[in-house]
């Protein structure tokens, strides 16, 4: 069975630049949430989405948006790109829709480079 | 505010020994806790969790503990192997999953 699948797996952006990362989600998982994770430290929670709808938000700037499509899978956009949002942008998956809690499947992440 | 830290950002084992490492938390609130692998070029892992109404909880050459009077998590890996060297995140649960700052575990042959 497939895993959590990212994409892309790499890329570079330029500073004002906008930017849009996909995810699909395990086979039957309805929950997609999003982390970043700066490099020499740990995942930070940005969004979580249950059957479409938000059910969590972190510390981010509205600069930072996602959606939830009807067969689950999930895209992060982050507009104006900041140096410092150069990161690793992991998507996890579950089963339930209580946030954060059960199993959470990661995806191998996108790496974000912003020049 | 909220925080999980680990003891030491760094920790070598020998190839057979056990390895334990510690995590402390600052929200009493906590009450889900969650042990994470994350491999070079991979996705954090799911290992191990535990609840706040328990004190341990064991899997497959893993060990979880839970002191709460002191807020104290550790993970306990018995027999080290090779493919254990990776970081390791604690992380807690409150209305959201807040993660550590990871330790990163290297297994010396």
């Amino acid at each position: 069975d497939a895993g959590v699948t990212q994409s892309p797996t790499h890329l570079i952006k330029t500073r004002g630049q906008h930017v849009t990362l996909r995810c699909s989600p395990i086979s039957g998982h309805k929950s997609v949430s999003w982390y970043q994770q700066v490099l020499g430290q740990g995942p930070q929670f940005i969004f979580q989405y249950y059957e479409k709808e938000e059910r969590g938000r972190g510390n981010f700037p509205d600069r930072f948006s996602a959606r939830q499509f009807p067969n689950y899978s999930s895209e992060l956009n982050v507009n104006a790109l900041l140096l410092g949002d150069s990161a690793l942008y992991l998507c996890a998956s579950s089963l339930k829709g209580e946030l954060n809690t059960g199993e959470l499947f990661f995806g191998e992440g996108s790496r974000l480079t912003v020049l | 505010g909220e925080s999980v830290g680990l003891h030491l950002p760094t920790l070598s084992v020998q190839e057979g020994d056990n390895s334990i490492i510690n995590c402390a938390y600052s929200n009493s609130a906590s009450d889900y806790f969650i042990w994470y692998k994350q491999e070079s070029g991979k996705g954090p892992q799911f290992i191990i969790d535990i609840r706040s109404n328990m004190d341990k909880r064991q899997g497959q050459r893993v060990t979880v503990l839970l002191n709460k009077t002191v807020k104290h998590l550790s993970l306990q890996i018995a027999a080290t192997q090779p493919g254990d060297s990776a970081v390791y995140f604690c992380a807690e649960k409150t209305e959201k999953l807040t993660f550590g700052t990871g330790t990163r575990l290297t297994i010396i042959p």
